[in-house]
């Protein structure tokens, strides 16, 4: 079966600019993450959803980041007002579950955002 | 201070050689932990997962930790080419690892 999904796989675009990420999680997976992998760094986790409960929000940076999760499959992540240091590679994971480890996240291979 | 601090590397060893990969933490509430694979240009795959202290081996790969001295092991034996990438190890105080923490990466080639 087809594993999680991100697009676009590249973005470049001018600071200010509004971006939209886009994750297609494995089929059946209830859990969603999004992290931020910047150069040189490991991955900050910005946001989790399983689900109907509500997301955990925690480690979004700042107000300008935001996610939704339509129909418990598909996400969002949006980026209001980019700024230079928004360039990074994010990274879309599901899992089947969140309660067991031999229920792993599985990645996307990210969106590289390039913020001129 | 960051959680998890990893060796960033770049590590290079010949083929055949046996590779050890480090991290340290700081937060004694960790009991999971992972280790993964990242190709360039790709996401992170998991390698393997333990609970607590002690050893795990999957093939090629033992996984080790030593939670006495919050700092966990990864050994390649008879690396190859193949296992040329970059790789985290994670960490998480509760089962389900909603939220894991990272280690920066270390990124291993392996010279034929």
């Amino acid at each position: 079966g087809a594993g999680v999904s991100q697009s676009p796989s590249n973005k470049v675009t001018e600071k200010g600019k509004d971006v939209e990420l886009r994750c297609d999680p494995i089929s059946g997976h209830t859990a969603l993450y999004w992290y931020r992998q910047s150069l040189g760094q490991g991955l900050e986790f910005l946001i989790y959803f399983q689900g109907n409960s509500a997301p955990d929000k925690s480690g979004l940076p700042s107000d300008r980041f935001s996610a939704e999760r339509t129909g418990g499959s598909v996400s969002t992540l949006t980026i209001q007002r980019t700024q230079q240091e928004d360039s990074a590679v994010y990274l879309c994971a599901s899992s089947l579950g969140a309660g067991r480890l031999d229920q792993p996240q599985h990645f996307g291979d990210g969106t590289r955002l390039s913020i001129l | 201070q960051k959680e998890v601090e990893q060796d960033p590397g770049p590590l290079s060893v010949p083929e055949g050689a046996i590779v050890s990969l480090n991290c340290t933490y700081s937060n004694s509430a960790f009991q999971y932990f992972m280790w993964y694979r990242q190709y360039s240009r790709k996401g992170p795959e998991l390698l393997m997962y333990t609970y607590s202290s002690g050893n795990k081996e999957d093939g090629r790969f033992t996984a080790q930790v030593d939670k006495s001295s919050k700092y966990i092991s990864l050994f390649i034996r008879d690396s190859q080419p193949s296992d040329s990438a970059t790789y985290l190890c994670a960490m998480s105080a509760v089962q389900g690892a909603q939220k894991l923490v990272f280690g920066q990466g270390t990124r291993l080639t392996i010279n034929p």
